[in-house]
């Protein structure tokens, strides 16, 4: 059983559209971080929330946490081909625990 | 521009070998991991270390032990590799503990036990 589980796990859109994945779990934590991981290299951050209720930014992407600090969400707005791949939540407290991931592919 | 450095992209051992992932940072980290990383189960925690020579269990330990003599370099060891250790391996490092300490993350080895 994941601690963290993120939906859906596998997601497959056209060129432009948007999409929301999710992080859930029943535990709280400190702060929570989105990742992207690219086939054969290693994850790479993306962005650190750390306020229940707090909403960041990158670009086209949108990272929300939740009230209860369980929870996350990433809404990615006209999504590109290069958008394609893993991402994946970790959840922090004294370590830090990840999701499985959704992977996103993006088609021209 | 800063990295955590895999010796191995690929790797096949076979069963009963004893087989050792380096990983080096070159960011000064105080923290650093490894996992293991398999579809559908995300990243599992197999060590840690929060400081030169000390180490920590994750998730996983079973079957592998770390070694940390220097700051920089972080090993993991596979005493007897096995075929369900096939996998692909992922070293971290970190300067803060849990509240905001983002990890940067080697490019990973895939290790393949025949």
């Amino acid at each position: 059983t994941q601690l963290l589980e993120q939906s859906p796990q596998f997601l497959s859109i056209q060129e432009g559209e948007n999409l929301t994945v999710y992080c859930n779990s029943s535990s709280v934590f400190s702060s929570l971080q989105w990742y992207r991981q690219e086939p054969g290299e290693g994850p790479v951050l993306l962005v650190t929330v750390v306020t229940g209720g707090e909403v960041k930014k990158l670009k086209r992407l949108t990272f929300q946490f939740g009230d209860a600090r369980k929870d996350s969400s990433l809404h990615i707005t006209a999504a590109q081909p290069g958008d394609t791949g893993l991402y994946l939540c970790a959840g922090a407290n004294n370590d830090m625990r990840f999701g499985a991931g959704t992977r996103l592919t993006v088609k021209p | 521009d800063v990295k955590v450095t895999q010796s191995s992209r690929y790797l096949v051992k076979r069963t009963g070998e004893k087989v050792f992932l380096e990983c080096v940072q070159d960011m000064d980290h105080e923290n650093m991991f490894w996992y293991r990383q398999d579809p559908g189960l995300g990243l599992r925690l197999i060590y840690f270390s929060y400081d030169v020579k000390m180490k920590e269990k994750g998730d996983i330990p079973e079957g592998y032990s770390v070694s940390r003599e220097k700051k920089e370099r972080f090993s993991l060891i596979l005493e007897s590799a096995s075929t369900n250790q096939t996998s692909m391996y992922l070293c971290a490092s970190s300067s803060q503990r849990g509240l905001g300490g983002g990890y940067t993350f080697g490019s990973g080895t895939r290790l393949t036990v025949v």
